[in-house]
């Protein structure tokens, strides 16, 4: 089965500083990652995903980097703010698409987790 | 609310000549789908792009092409048209974020009639 690796399990920058929270995965049939950022005491939120026909995905401060060959991919933040303080979780799971046929082997696997702090 | 819009609405052309379907997702849609039905079929899936590279492909002949564009809007070009390519062509559109079970919009069609 499908084994993600997060790394590392906390992070600490100054604002305005870049973060970058690594994850790999074991499954080369796994074919799509999300990012969920879950705030204190609020239920995991997904920010941004990737699917495996590219390489790289952007949106606004935030941008996620897949290699398929070496099976890992990134979450880049940007000029980063207290309010991007929160623990984020990476994930990977084989998205079958959505053909008119239903399946049941949507199983996704999460990491372990990246508790950033941003200091102002 | 705006929905995926198909053009044309229908489209007749002749054995041997080349057709192009245009598909205009819903606004901040990433997805396209194509999908062909014949006569008194089931829909088949042709292919699909996300984010304007091919995601997924099913049921497209090598005599079609598709793409999807900078706007997010996709293109289905037909070539060397068949009598069996007669078909109602349906887009669809949807947002990236899923897990594969994302909801699809359909556009209307297009008819296409080869004579």
């Amino acid at each position: 089965g499908e084994n993600v690796e997060q790394h590392p399990s906390t992070l600490s920058v100054q604002e305005g500083d870049s973060a970058v929270i690594k994850c790999t995965y074991s499954d080369s049939a796994s074919n799509y990652f999300p990012w969920y950022k879950q705030e204190l005491g609020k239920r995991p939120q997904l920010i941004i995903d990737i699917r495996s026909n590219v390489g790289e995905k952007k949106d606004q401060r935030i941008a996620v980097t897949l290699n398929k060959t070496a099976k890992h991919f990134s979450l880049h933040i940007t000029e980063t703010q207290p309010e991007d303080s929160a623990v984020y979780f990476c994930a990977a799971s084989m998205s079958p698409g959505p053909i008119l046929e239903s399946y049941n082997n949507n199983d996704m696997r999460f990491g372990a987790g990246t508790r950033l702090t941003v200091k102002p | 609310a705006a929905g995926v819009i198909q053009s044309p609405r229908h489209l007749i052309k002749e054995k041997r000549e080349t057709a192009t379907l245009k598909c205009y997702p819903i606004p901040r849609h990433d997805t396209v789908y194509w999908y062909q039905q014949g006569p008194g079929q089931d829909p088949q899936f042709l292919i699909s792009f996300y984010e304007k590279m091919q995601s997924d492909k099913g049921s497209i002949p090598d005599r079609f092409s598709a793409q999807q564009f900078s706007d997010y809007h996709s293109e289905l070009n037909m070539s060397s048209l068949e009598l069996g390519d007669s078909a109602l062509y349906f887009c669809a559109s949807s947002l990236g974020a899923g897990t594969g079970n994302e909801k699809l919009f359909f556009g209307s069609g297009t008819q296409l009639s080869v004579l």
